[in-house]
C-alpha cells in the first residue's frame, strides 16, 4: 500500500530555511503529483504547492511564491519541500499528500519549529 | 482566488445525521471543482473520507455520502458514531492548479 514517511521535527531560527523530506513507497512515484501542505498549531490545512515528479514541473500557491522550493529524486523515490526566510509564523506541521486522480495519500507530518 | 468555506461546528447526537457544507466565494460548487472531504482527529495526519464528490476511499465507513447541494459540496453522516468527533475540511480544485481548502469543521458527537 502506499506509504508517505517524511523526515523528522526541525527547529529553525527566524530567518533560516528548513528541508523537509518524504519518501514514497508502494506506488510508481512519477505517476502521482505530491502536494505539501501546512498546518499552523490550531490552525486548518493550507495548500503549499505541487510538484510533478515525472517531469519536475511546479506549481505554487501565491503566498508562498519566492520563498519555496519543491523538488524531487526520482532515483529514491524522495520529494522535499524547502522553505526559506523562516519567521515564527512558520511554526507548522507540514505534510506530503500523494495524489493522481483518487484518494489523497498522507504523510504523518513533519513539525517545522521556529524560534530564537 | 477563491474562499472556501465551511461551518466552523457542529454538533449531531448520537445516531443522528448531519450535512456539513462547502461553499465557494466565486458561485457554485460543481462536480469540476472535485471536491474533497478529509477527516482529522487530534494528533494525527488527514485522512481522505471523500473525492470527486462523491467517492469513497477504501476505509471509509458507510455512513458517510458525499454530494451535490443548494450549489455546495455536501458531506452527510448518518448514523453518527462517537468515533465521528473530528474536524473535516473540503478542498475544492480552484480552476484544475491551485486548489484551497475550507476552514474546517468541528463536529461534536454529543
Amino acid at each position: 500500500q502506499v506509504q508517505l514517511v517524511q523526515s523528522g521535527a526541525e527547529v529553525k531560527k527566524p530567518g533560516a530555511s528548513v528541508k523537509v523530506s518524504c519518501k514514497a513507497s508502494g506506488y510508481t512515484f512519477t505517476g502521482h503529483y505530491m502536494h505539501w501542505v501546512r498546518q499552523a498549531p490550531g490552525q486548518g490545512l493550507e495548500w503549499m504547492g505541487w510538484i510533478n515528479p515525472n517531469s519536475g514541473d511546479t506549481e505554487y500557491a501565491q503566498k508562498f511564491q519566492g520563498r519555496v522550493t519543491m523538488t524531487r529524486d526520482t532515483s529514491i523515490n524522495t520529494a522535499y519541500l524547502e522553505l526559506s526566510r523562516l519567521t515564527s509564523d512558520d511554526t507548522a506541521v507540514f505534510y506530503c499528500a500523494s495524489h493522481s486522480s483518487g484518494p489523497v495519500d498522507w504523510g504523518q507530518g513533519t513539525l517545522v519549529t521556529v524560534s530564537s | 482566488q477563491a474562499v472556501v468555506t465551511q461551518e466552523p461546528s457542529l454538533t449531531v447526537s448520537p445516531g443522528g445525521t448531519v450535512t456539513l457544507t462547502c461553499g465557494s466565494s466565486t458561485g457554485a460548487v460543481t462536480s469540476g471543482h472535485h471536491p474533497y472531504w478529509f477527516q482529522q482527529k487530534p494528533g494525527q495526519a488527514p485522512r481522505t473520507l471523500i473525492y470527486d464528490t462523491s467517492k469513497k476511499d477504501s476505509w471509509t465507513p458507510a455512513r458517510f455520502s458525499g454530494s451535490l447541494l443548494g450549489g455546495k459540496a455536501a458531506l452527510t453522516l448518518s448514523g453518527a458514531q462517537a468515533e465521528d468527533e473530528a474536524e473535516y475540511y473540503c478542498l475544492l480544485s480552484n480552476g484544475g492548479v491551485r486548489p484551497v481548502f475550507g476552514g474546517g469543521t468541528k463536529l461534536t458527537v454529543l
